[in-house]
């Protein structure tokens, strides 16, 4: 079945410094990986989402993230923090073994500081 | 459009007691998943219907169960209630159709639900 890593439980950044949450798929062929963003006593509002038509995917509010084959891995970027951007960030799968199922990474809690 | 909705938003059931929760889809989606959110086992899937069948499962104890309507709002159900049944339950729909491969989630404000 497929899988998502987050590499990082929390990250810190400071306002206006680049953002960089890591995730690393398990797959045995071209997944379908989003990103996910979920606000204190929200629900999961997505942020991008890639299905191979191309490495680089802009996502909303300024994050993009990257494919990458070689490495497995499919990192969420924005160039700079914003204080609205603190939240919790689900890498996620969609496991086709499973039908329509979502395989979610543990999340990323980031925190931007002033 | 209008996204997914919810409701109730809050529950607070005591052990031993059922629960039932809804869920409107966006319009026109046709597929309604649910998921389980606690803090110690993350977001997890529950199941999945379209065109009011069930489609997937999650590994869950039969006491969780659903059902889709035919203008594809849905109900989710858990008898019997645990206390580790605490948890923010979050549905998502899809304008997937049969046959067609991966599609995009949208999810509700979740519904919390507090077992006492």
């Amino acid at each position: 079945a497929q899988s998502v890593t987050q590499l990082d439980s929390h990250v810190s950044v400071s306002e206006g410094t680049p953002v960089l949450l890591r995730c690393n798929y398990s797959s045995s062929y071209s997944p379908s990986l989003f990103w996910y963003v979920q606000h204190p006593n929200k629900g999961l509002q997505l942020l991008l989402k890639y299905t191979s038509a191309a490495t680089l995917v802009k996502g909303i509010n300024g994050f993009e993230a990257e494919f990458k084959k070689s490495e497995t891995s499919f990192h969420l970027t924005k160039p700079s923090a914003h204080m609205s951007d603190a939240a919790e960030y689900f890498c996620v799968v969609l496991n086709s073994n499973s039908g329509y199922a979502l395989n979610f990474g543990k999340g990323t809690s980031l925190l931007v500081t002033p | 459009k209008a996204g997914v909705t919810q409701t109730p938003r809050y529950l607070i059931k005591t052990r031993g007691q059922q629960v039932t929760l809804s869920c409107s889809p966006i319009s026109g989606h046709r597929s309604v998943s649910w998921y389980q959110q606690t803090p110690g086992q993350g977001l997890q899937f529950l199941f999945e219907y379209f065109s009011e069948t069930q489609r997937n499962k999650g590994n869950f104890p039969g006491r969780f169960s659903g059902r889709q309507f035919s203008n594809s709002r849905s109900e989710m159900n858990v008898s019997t209630l645990e206390l580790g049944d605490s948890a923010l339950y979050l549905c998502a729909s899809s304008p997937r159709t049969s046959g067609v491969a991966a599609d995009t989630q949208y999810f509700g404000p979740g519904t919390r639900l507090t077992v006492l």
